[in-house]
Formats: structure tokens, sequence, C-alpha cells
């Protein structure tokens, strides 16, 4: 299995710009994770799917911030307009059937805004 | 909010086991303790989990004690490859909702 797939690696934007991260979880799992990482902040959630419906969104920092699941096998964070302090390490993980307990990530997008 | 408490960093030399303690003094019954390492520049990763019984798999060991108020992780011969930040987690097995606090910083030392 290739894991979670997350596109780009690595993105550098502008402010004002809208960015969008790409996620394509492990074939079979059900729940779905977008995860931020900063320095000041560490890791945190920022929103989960089961079955593609959004569950807790409650992490979502402003209304900046979206995420969509249109399929079992691919998912959206996008940030319309982004700003220097969306600067972070956007991670995506998936879990299997049965609940969220085990979570295998992605290698994570680099996100820079200028 | 993390409901764990770990020691922000330590060293291991290479060979030797690697012991890293977590207290989660206010786990409910129904929460499991997990364990995540995240290799500089990589996503975490999952090594193990316990509800209240030790376990051990082919990465490592998990001790809980009985009161369920701590836990260590031992990674039995560490190695270099094993230098990463370590973290402990406790959730429902449900587990949708991890907090991953800041982790203990691991460094093995040649």
């Amino acid at each position: 299995d290739a894991g979670v797939i997350q596109s780009p690696r690595h993105e550098v934007t502008e402010m004002g710009q809208e960015v969008t991260l790409r996620c394509k979880p492990i074939s079979g799992h059900d729940y779905l994770f977008w995860y931020r990482q900063t320095m000041m902040r560490g890791l945190e959630l920022l929103i989960y799917f089961n079955n593609n419906v959004p569950i807790d969104d409650s992490g979502m920092p402003e209304d900046r911030f979206s995420a969509k699941m249109p399929n079992a096998s691919f998912s959206t964070l996008k940030i319309q307009p982004s700003e220097p302090r969306d600067s972070a390490v956007y991670f995506c993980a998936s879990s299997p059937p049965g609940g969220g307990s085990i979570q295998y990530f992605g290698a994570g997008t680099r996100l820079s805004v200028l | 909010d993390a409901k764990t408490t770990q020691p922000p960093s330590m060293d291991c030399a290479e060979g030797r086991a690697a012991n890293l303690p977590c207290n989660h003094s206010t786990i409910s019954g129904n929460e499991y303790v997990y364990w995540y390492r995240q290799i500089h520049s990589q996503g975490p990763q999952y090594i193990i989990h316990g509800l209240k019984n030790n376990e051990t798999n082919e990465m490592a060991s998990l001790i809980i004690t009985e009161d369920r108020k701590s836990s260590t992780l031992i990674l039995p011969h560490a190695t270099l490859r094993d230098t990463a930040v370590y973290y402990c987690i406790v959730s429902p097995n449900t587990g949708n909702q991890f907090y991953f606090g800041t982790g203990t910083s691991l460094t093995v030392i040649p």
C-alpha cells in the first residue's frame, strides 16, 4: 500500500492567494483527519471526516479554511485568502473502520505564505 | 488540550533501552494510551497502544501502571534512527480526537 498521499509536498504562495492542499487516504479507510503543525502550537487537529461526512470542524481556525471530501479516496483543504500566519506543515491522516484510534499520516505539505 | 505530561527531552545511548515516561493522571476508564513518534520532517508514526495491560510489538513495549495514571514506552535497543519526538496520547478507542501535546524529544547518542 502506498500509504496516505499528500500533494503538493511544498507550496509557496503570496498573501491573498487561494491555496488547495490534497490528500488521498489509504484505500478502505473511512476516517480522514487534517492537522496543522507549527512551532508555536504544535500538532493541531483541524477537522475530521467519517464516511466522507465532516464530523468535527471545531479546530478549523476561521472561515478562510474549508475542507471537503467528495469521495472516499480524495479530500482537499482550502485556504482562501491565505495569510502569512497560515504558514505551517499540514498533515492528512486516515484510519480504518472501527474508529480513529490508529491514524496513518501522510508526509505533509509545507506551506509558506509570503 | 493534551491530557498527558511528558519530559521535554531525553538522551539515550545507542544500543541501550530508552524508557520514555508519561503521566496521565486524569485518564478515564474508557481511554487508551497511545504512543506515536515523529521523525524530523516526517508525519507522525503509530507505535503502540494499550488500555491497562502491558503491550509489546515489534517496535516497543508499553508498561501501564496498575492505577493507569502513568505509563512508560520502552525501546529495548535504541538506534540512531529512533531519534524523534515521542508523543503520548490518551483517547477512547473510538479515538477520533487526538491531542498530541509537546511530546518528548529523544536523542540517541552514538
